[in-house]
């Protein structure tokens, strides 16, 4: 049984800086994409950044771009989230999701999620 | 990026009754050299992960009802509740996978009349 366990939330400043964990079992971890996706309170969901099997390629929402970093560590079958220069509206939260084999697709299964709230 | 907009952004439907859910993209998700559309949908209940539900337009995933239908193609999809049952309360989102840059309309709510 494919599982994924976020973890790395809490409470951080504005500008400040917080990284996401998610854990990954039940799968051959670098045969697949793995994602971030958030949901802001009372928001509908958004897409916020993907790395591919292999990890040479990255993708990210605008939103996010040049403060957000995502990475993959094989050996620990875990996928991160590193995010630097948080504002108010990053608040959410965060999702990991993996990607269907071979491609960047649709989400299935998402974790159980971690909050990320930002706040002085 | 390619947008999506679901309508409506509610709905309420009696028990057994049919709701559809609508999706249009700003852009077609329709990739011809396979013929097939880059969409999919999600069901999102309270405190718990989104679930596929949908996947390449109409393909149900595995131990989905099939009272959960989709259809459509190029840029408008519709999602369908056949016979609502009250376990489908939820938010229903759909999402374009033809972009890299992945994008979700901004959800539906269904609810029970």
């Amino acid at each position: 049984e494919v599982q994924l366990l976020e973890s790395g939330g809490g409470l951080v400043q504005p500008g400040g800086s917080l990284r996401l964990s998610c854990a990954a079992s039940g799968f051959t971890f670098s045969n697949y994409a793995m994602t971030w996706v958030r949901q802001a309170p009372v928001k509908g969901l958004e897409w916020v950044s993907t790395i591919s099997g292999s990890g040479t390629s990255t993708y990210y929402a605008d939103s996010v771009k040049g403060r957000f970093t995502i990475s993959r560590d094989s050996s620990k079958n875990t996928v991160f989230l590193q995010m630097n220069s948080l504002k108010a509206e990053d608040t959410a939260v965060y999702f990991c999701a993996k990607d269907p084999r071979g491609a960047v697709g649709w989400f299935d299964p998402w974790g159980q999620g971690t909050l990320v709230t930002v706040s002085s | 990026d390619i947008v999506m907009t679901q309508s409506p952004d509610s709905l309420a439907v009696s028990l057994g009754e049919r709701a559809t859910i609508n999706c249009k993209s700003s852009q077609s998700v329709l990739y011809n050299s396979n013929n097939n559309n880059y969409l999919a949908w999600y069901q999102h209940k309270p405190g718990q992960p989104p679930k596929l539900l949908i996947y390449w337009a109409s393909t149900r995933e595995s131990g989905v009802p099939d009272r959960f239908s989709g259809s459509g193609s190029g840029t408008d999809f519709t999602l369908t509740i056949s016979s609502l049952q009250a376990e489908d309360v939820a938010v229903y989102y759909c999402q374009q996978y033809y972009s890299s840059l992945r994008t979700f309309g901004q959800g539906t709510k269904v609810e029970i009349k």
